[in-house]
């Protein structure tokens, strides 16, 4: 298993501005994720956070409005750049370890932009 | 990534058997079948994974046909603190990646 956490767990931010998400893993990982969960909706995958190399983007996200870091196998961040009020969503990371196909996701931040 | 569907929203009693199925019909050979459960404000959590027949834990059963193009997650005796959505995925061999689905909100009625 895999115990995560990130930061901010909140915060409101005014439109134009970036704001940085964190994730801790207590151990070494191979995939990371990041996912935006809008209010009332299911996940949908950013990108998968690659160590070492640039993000894999999923369609409809870039890396100009989403940047990715992943320095070493137990950190990454996420920025959402240039904040519209549309960005208002729980921004989630999740990791895979071993050989299982189970993923652990960390508790989620929510951003709210103004 | 194989299309997952599955009902939008169940309702139950308290200490009944619910049963969620999720269909997915185009499942590739090495897709495996995968059930979270989130309660609001936090990140999903894994119940279950299976690839064929069937996979017991301690919180659940997964029910996977010969043909693998449908599951039924089980849950036994639900209790009030099962209300959450159900998400079921398919996928992740090669990538690890999942796709999910709009997921089934359960409520477990008193």
């Amino acid at each position: 298993s895999a115990v995560i956490s990130q930061k901010p767990s909140r915060d409101i931010c005014q439109r134009g501005t970036s704001l940085t998400i964190q994730c801790q893993v207590d151990s070494q990982v191979t995939m990371m994720f990041w996912y935006r969960q809008q209010p009332g909706q299911s996940l949908t995958l950013i990108a998968t956070a690659n160590q070492g190399s640039e993000a894999t983007y999923e369609s409809g996200f870039v890396i100009d409005k989403f940047p990715i870091s992943r320095p070493n196998l137990t950190f990454s961040t996420l920025t959402v750049s240039n904040m519209s009020p549309e960005d208002s969503s729980i921004y989630l990371c999740s990791v895979v370890t071993g050989e299982s196909y189970e993923q652990y996701f960390g508790p989620g931040t929510r951003l709210t932009v103004t | 990534l194989a299309k997952t569907t599955q009902p939008i929203s169940m309702d139950s009693y308290e200490g009944q058997e619910v049963n969620i199925t999720c269909s997915h019909n185009n499942i590739a050979t090495n897709d495996y079948i995968t059930w979270y459960q989130q309660f609001p404000s936090q990140g999903p959590r894994f119940i279950i994974q299976g690839y064929k027949t069937k996979v017991t834990n301690e919180v659940a059963s997964l029910f996977i046909p010969a043909d693998r193009k449908s599951s039924t997650l089980s849950l036994p005796r639900v209790s009030l603190s099962d209300t959450a959505v159900y998400y079921c995925l398919v996928g992740a061999s090669g990538t690890y990646k999942y796709i999910f689905g709009t997921g089934t909100r359960l409520k477990v009625l008193a």
